[in-house]
């Protein structure tokens, strides 16, 4: 079985340049979630999604980053403009349903110069 | 609002010694808790999960605990090796909101 697929794996981008992320979660899978995790810390969640639906994105910066996740499956995550600040590795992971174990994916470290 | 501290931040042992890290939970109302191991520019890898009508989970060398109502939770690691060299995290899967909430790892060397 396949796990969660990420991509890009390295991104380095100018600041003020947008950037989308990629996840491709373990298949039937209905929870998703993008975590931020700063050099030396703990994950933090940015949103979650259950099937197609955002039902936690208290922790997402909506005014520069959106995600998507359409017909449930696949999500992408954006940041538009990217800042300096904003150079981190971004997780995705996957859940079978709420309340069951997190799967995560390689991560993609993204780097803003 | 909960908040998962781990002790300590970074320990380094010979190989062979046998070693528990802790991690401490503020808030008992949660799904589960789940112990990760993420090597250096790698994503984070489940190693156990422990749901919370249980006390412990098993699996080769490692072993982990959950006392939900003092919000604890220790992993212990058998007869160490250099290959067990990483960070481990731990999480909690809170109720409600059911949020994955986790800890700031604790950085493990075990030096050969």
């Amino acid at each position: 079985e396949a796990g969660v697929v990420q991509s890009p794996r390295y991104k380095i981008i100018e600041k003020k340049q947008p950037v989308a992320f990629w996840c491709n979660p373990i298949s039937g899978h209905n929870t998703l979630y993008w975590y931020l995790q700063n050099l030396g810390q703990g994950p933090e969640l940015l949103i979650r999604y259950e099937n197609e639906e955002a039902v936690d994105d208290s922790q997402l910066p909506k005014d520069r980053f959106s995600a998507e996740r359409l017909k449930g499956v696949d999500s992408t995550l954006k940041i538009q403009p990217a800042e300096l600040g904003d150079s981190a590795v971004y997780l995705c992971a996957s859940s079978p349903r709420s309340g069951q174990g997190a799967f995560f994916g390689q991560g993609t470290r993204l780097t803003v110069v | 609002k909960q908040e998962v501290t781990q002790i300590p931040a970074a320990l380094s042992v010979p190989e062979g010694e046998n070693l528990v890290l802790n991690c401490s939970f503020t808030d008992s109302a949660i799904y589960n808790l789940q112990w990760f191991r993420q090597d250096p520019g790698k994503g984070l890898t489940s190693l156990l999960l422990i749901q919370s009508s249980q006390r412990e989970q098993t699996s080769g060398r490692l072993n982990a605990s959950l006392d939900k109502s003092s919000g604890r939770s220790t992993l212990y690691i058998a007869a160490s090796q250099p290959g067990d060299s990483a960070t481990y995290l731990c999480a909690v899967l809170t109720e409600g909101a059911q949020k994955l909430v986790f800890g700031q790892g604790t950085r493990l060397t075990i030096n050969p």
